[in-house]
């Protein structure tokens, strides 16, 4: 199975301010066929299923803010939030799809500096 | 609007079952792979199992092969997971899941809210 790892485990960002959470998988998630990685990720408020932010590494799902960016390839991976809102304070996972079982990393909790 | 309801979980005795159930609307169901993902209490999220569109294909994480059986019923949208064998580490938040392709493409793109399954003596 390939293990994906995130850092940190936690961080806090104040209002406004760029959060940047990173992922790193123990094997390429690159397609070279059709030149995508197969990442997604996640984000989970308190009390909530996850919900799809990221897929492909960098595509927004439909109705995501464009302060959510997604960059990298191969095996290291970022999600950044570049203005911390109110409403962003959640767990963060990144997921890969390039073979199956899917696995996750642990999550990354970001709080309201 | 896509809606994933699950229902069905329940307190258990270890060795117990359970069926897990999960109705789907919104979409055409037949059209889209399935899957189940859990979350223990304060942990992460966790691949359980998936199902091809028409349920011809079916795989499992390793920690519940032979134990849980994954079906469903394109006839009535309904996606199940059936228990046995149960232990107190099966003890989560069980989510359905669509997947964003026919064949389990593994991209998660619509979660339900989860049923409780606690296992406990």
């Amino acid at each position: 199975d390939i293990v994906m790892s995130q850092s940190p485990d936690s961080l806090a960002v104040s209002l406004g301010e760029r959060a940047t959470i990173n992922c790193k998988s123990s094997q390429s998630v690159f397609y070279s066929s059709n030149n995508m990685n197969s990442l997604a990720w996640y984000q989970q408020k308190s009390g909530q299923p996850p919900k799809l932010l990221i897929y492909r590494a960098s595509t927004r799902e439909s109705g995501v803010p464009d302060r959510f960016s997604g960059s990298g390839s191969g095996t290291d991976f970022s999600l950044t939030i570049s203005s911390l809102q109110a409403e962003d304070v959640a767990v963060y996972y990144c997921q890969q799809y390039y073979n199956s079982p899917p696995t996750f990393g642990q999550g990354t909790k970001v709080e309201i500096k | 609007e896509v809606q994933l309801v699950e229902s069905g979980g329940g307190l258990v005795h270890p060795g117990g079952s359970l069926r897990l159930s999960c109705s789907a609307s919104g979409f055409t169901f037949s059209n889209h792979a399935m899957h189940w993902v859990r979350q223990a209490p304060g942990k992460g999220l966790e691949y359980v199992s998936s199902t091809s569109s028409h349920g011809g294909a079916t795989d499992y994480a390793d920690f519940v092969r032979g134990r849980f059986s994954i079906s469903r019923d394109n006839s009535k949208n309904i996606l199940y997971l059936q228990m046995s064998s149960l232990r107190v580490e099966d003890t989560a938040l069980y989510y359905c899941v669509r997947d964003s392709a026919a064949v389990a493409a593994n991209l998660l793109d619509h979660w339900g809210q989860g049923t409780k399954v606690t296992v406990s003596s």
